[in-house]
């Protein structure tokens, strides 16, 4: 079993459609974050976070210690979200340990 | 301000061949990651350096790999040989401490035939 496991691992949405990305690890972290691949592309960090949630535009990033779960939300999703979302959690002697990632497609 | 910077972008070798990939990572970040990503998977790390020290190398398979950032800025990641199971996307990051947030370069896609 992974440490980290993201759901769904494919998803597809409509434009506008909110969007849902779960996160669960099963390690002791000292802060998750959510990161963006593009295809052909680098990865962009959307948010590190340690408790509690966080917003930056249409994204929302929340996260609950006790139950070792984040989730990443979209709203109003538009097709340039179209990505490969990434959660990793940040474990003693500062290692990343990521989870294989979400591909999300939204179509027009 | 410039980003993560990685060369080659693509690199297509026959197996058994070395192969060398270059990374100048952002102005002022200490931290600075060497990751392997395999097609539909998440990155693993393979190194870290805090300036010019390995500081966690435990993933670096040592037999083939090796890694160096001589003046505490740019690195270089080294295959030699390459096998046909090391064809992936190799990352490097850096950060200004520790794990804080880590910026990605674009990745050296390998390709190895």
């Amino acid at each position: 079993k992974n440490e980290v496991e993201q759901s769904p691992q494919n998803l597809t949405a409509q434009e506008g459609e909110f969007i849902t990305i779960n996160c669960s690890y099963s390690v002791g972290i000292s802060a998750l974050h959510w990161l963006q691949q593009h295809p052909g592309g680098g990865i962009v960090s959307l948010f590190m976070l340690s408790s509690g949630k966080k917003k930056h535009g249409r994204l929302i990033a929340t996260i609950n210690i006790q139950e070792k779960h984040s989730s990443l939300h979209i709203t109003a999703s538009h097709p340039r979200d179209s990505a490969v979302y990434i959660c990793a959690v940040e474990t003693s002697g500062s290692r990343l340990t990521f989870g294989e990632g979400t591909q999300l497609t939204v179509n027009p | 301000e410039a980003g993560v910077v990685q060369s080659p972008r693509y690199k297509i070798i026959e197996k058994k061949q070395p192969v060398a990939f270059w990374c100048n990572p952002i102005s002022g970040h200490n931290t600075l990651y060497w990751y392997l990503q395999n097609l539909g998977q998440g990155p693993e790390l393979l190194i870290r350096y805090e300036n010019e020290e390995a500081v966690d190398d435990s993933q670096l398979p040592k037999d083939r790999f090796s890694a160096e950032r001589l003046k505490g800025v740019d690195s270089t990641l080294k295959i030699q040989p390459a096998e046909l199971g090391d064809s992936a996307v190799y990352l490097c990051a850096s950060s200004k401490q520790g794990v804080e947030t880590q910026y990605f370069g674009p990745g050296t896609r390998l390709l190895v035939l």
